[in-house]
């Protein structure tokens, strides 16, 4: 089956700073990314998403890109804002996110002002 | 207002005791989905469904149930035979025709006393 890993677990940035954090799947028929921040005590929501024929995906201060060769995809987030403090998960499905969706590990962001 | 309802939001029950937590949604959404988040690995799948009468086995599924017998609902049952029971519940769901964005509920939190 499908294993996720993400890392770093937790990372510190200056506000104004920008966040980066990356992730690498195994299985090659996964061709569905989405990245979903959970802030405390809510549910997590989906942020952004990449399918794989697509390299890169931007919205505003955050973009996502994806090396389908290595198996790897990674979260940029720019111009950190206290308000990006949360945990970030990233995923990975094949076709979409009507099937399995495996999740990586999460990871705490702090944003310090 | 459509969304997923989970409740109860807090469950304590004692050793041995079968649970049932309850995770209802009014999105017309085909796919539904349990996971369990513990701090530190991220969120595990349970269970996941794509049609009515119908759902698969997800990565840690020993010691629970579940069943979808409506579109609308799909509870869990956590039974006495899960070993380490306590934790947070989070159930969502994803429509067949959309990008795969998980939608997911508030979260049903379990303490085993």
């Amino acid at each position: 089956g499908e294993n996720v890993e993400q890392h770093p677990s937790t990372l510190s940035v200056q506000e104004g700073d920008s966040a980066v954090i990356k992730c690498t799947y195994s299985d090659s028929a996964s061709n569905y990314f989405p990245w979903y921040k959970q802030e405390l005590g809510k549910r997590p929501q989906l942020i952004i998403d990449i399918r794989s024929n697509v390299g890169e995906k931007k919205d505003q201060r955050i973009a996502v890109t994806l090396n389908k060769t290595a198996k790897h995809f990674s979260l940029h987030i720019t111009e950190t804002q206290p308000e990006d403090s949360a945990v970030y998960f990233c995923a990975a499905s094949p076709s979409g996110g009507y099937q399995k969706v495996t999740f990586g590990i999460g990871t705490k962001l702090q944003v310090i002002p | 207002d459509g969304g997923i309802t989970q409740s109860p939001k807090y469950l304590f029950r004692k050793e041995g005791q079968n649970v049932t937590l309850s995770c209802e949604q009014n999105l017309n959404h085909d796919a539904m989905y349990w996971y369990r988040q513990d701090p530190g690995q991220g969120l595990r799948l349970i269970y996941y469904s794509q049609i009515v009468n119908d759902f698969q086995k997800g990565d840690i599924a020993e010691g629970y149930s579940v069943s979808r017998e409506k579109k609308e609902s799909f509870p869990l049952t956590v039974t006495s035979a899960q070993k380490n029971p306590t934790a947070f519940y989070l159930c969502a769901s994803v429509t067949r025709t959309n990008t795969g964005e998980l939608f997911f509920g508030e979260g049903s939190r379990l303490t085993v006393l």
